[in-house]
């Protein structure tokens, strides 16, 4: 079946360092891949997405690749801030449904 | 515009009684349902989904069931709480399309004494 990898934090960084949390999947055909943010105490939101090989999804800063040869979705930041201390998880919907498969979420902490 | 709402955010409820969660969403129509449980410190377990009216599938085999009374209202029970039932429940809904994200709501927070 599906399935999401995603890198185990937490992620220590200091305020204005790089950020990648590593991503990779297994699924058959064309799956739609996607990143949530959970900030504390609260639910899950969309942070960006990408449905195609090769589309790139961005917002807020953060980008990720949809890489098919590699099955691979990176999250990235060129300058993390305080506030984007979250709990980070990629996820993905097959080609022929949309039930979606969650990673195991990534804690990211940001120190000033 | 779409939303979804899901109360009570919080709860606190002894072992061996009833439970009964609430989700609701607004400005669509036949939305897929998705109950998930999140324990302290991990990720996401998908409990229940839902296509449409009284379609129910579960993921888990526990001791929780849902149910989907309307199109846009799905409800997480339980006759009689577990301490193993404490975490944090998400509602989420998502277009019948393919390929498309789900939304989620602000979680309750279950603590079972």
């Amino acid at each position: 079946g599906d399935s999401v990898t995603q890198m185990e934090g937490p992620v220590t960084l200091s305020e204005e360092a790089f950020l990648t949390i590593n991503c990779t999947y297994t699924a058959t055909g064309y799956p739609s891949l996607f990143w949530y943010v959970q900030y504390p105490g609260e639910g899950l939101q969309l942070l960006l997405k990408a449905t195609k090989a090769d589309d790139k999804g961005s917002n807020k800063g953060f980008e990720a690749t949809y890489r098919k040869e590699t099955t691979s979705f990176h999250l990235e930041k060129g300058s993390v801030q305080v506030s984007d201390s979250a709990v980070y998880f990629c996820a993905l919907t097959p080609n022929a449904g949309n039930m979606l498969t969650f990673g195991g979420g990534t804690r990211l902490m940001v120190k000033p | 515009s779409q939303t979804i709402h899901q109360w009570p955010a919080t709860l606190v409820q002894p072992v061996g009684s009833p439970l009964s969660l609430e989700c609701t969403v607004e400005g669509t129509s036949n939305p897929n349902l998705y109950w998930y449980r999140q324990a302290a410190g991990r990720g996401l377990q998908l409990l229940f989904y839902s296509v449409g009216i009284g379609q129910i599938s579960s993921e888990v085999p526990q001791n929780l069931s849902a149910s989907r009374p309307q199109d846009r209202q799905f409800i997480l029970s339980s006759k009689k709480l577990l301490l193993s039932d404490s975490g944090f429940y998400l509602c989420a809904w998502s277009a019948g399309r393919r390929q498309t994200e789900a939304f989620f709501g602000q979680g309750t927070r279950l603590t079972v004494v």
